[in-house]
């Protein structure tokens, strides 16, 4: 049972360099997000796709973009980045659609991200 | 303004005894949910809890509880008989409005307690 999985675990980029950062899930959820993880910051929202083909902007959206390529897939790309962007990033579902309002978030096990 | 407000950064207890985590939340909205997450050493993100705004009962869930105060807008967790393993960051979040709108998609975190068991 995968259920969220993101690729890769780790990666360290120097300044104005561009990745992807993959995110699967096979939990046939409407809904995946993209989060990231700072130190005393919890956990901040960067985008959302509430269903395929829909993308939303988060509290700190400024320097990534993301694509819904299908209902399993959501992807965050870092075009530039910066040492600002160092962070541990999740990706999430959820299946907020169909199943009742309490949904949780599943997360996958996360990208530990070095930007020098 | 935060949202979520989780005032203890650090915490200690003694294996077996139990143990409140403090989560304050601000909403105008009359329908919402409130979460608790666990993070372990390891990284992932553990879901423990849930409690909706219009729930008449507190939330249970094995040695998890939900202390819902709802007039105070505060959702602490109880864990009982702390275990070694319950050695974590605990996390508060909170979703608003109703299913289908926009804001029912985000989840909004705290920054976090960070709980430790003694033996």
């Amino acid at each position: 049972n995968a259920g969220v999985t993101q690729t890769p675990k780790f990666q360290v980029l120097k300044t104005g360099q561009s990745m992807t950062l993959q995110c699967a899930q096979d939990m046939n959820h409407n809904s995946m997000y993209w989060y990231r993880q700072d130190p005393g910051m919890g956990l901040r929202l960067i985008y959302y796709s509430a269903s395929e083909g829909t993308t939303d902007k988060g509290e700190v959206p400024n320097g990534y973009n993301v694509s819904r390529l299908n209902k399993r897939e959501f992807s965050l790309r870092l075009e530039s980045a910066a040492p600002s962007q160092t962070s541990v990033y999740f990706c999430a579902s959820s299946d907020l659609m169909t199943s009742s309002y309490n949904s949780p978030l599943h997360f996958g096990n996360g990208t530990r991200l070095t930007v020098t | 303004a935060q949202k979520i407000t989780q005032t203890q950064p650090g915490m200690f207890v003694q294996e077996k005894e139990a143990v409140t985590l403090d989560c304050t939340y601000d909403t105008s909205d009359p329908s919402y949910g409130l979460f608790w997450y666990k993070q372990p050493s390891s990284g992932e993100m553990i879901f423990l809890i849930y409690q909706g705004s219009y729930d008449q009962q507190n939330a249970t869930e094995g040695r998890y509880s939900l202390n819902f105060q709802k007039a105070r807008k505060s959702a602490n967790l109880v864990i009982s008989a702390s275990q070694l393993g319950d050695s974590a960051m605990y996390f508060c979040a909170m979703r608003e409005g109703t299913r289908y709108s926009g804001s029912a998609r985000q989840l909004t975190f705290g920054s976090g307690t960070q709980l430790t068991v003694l033996p």
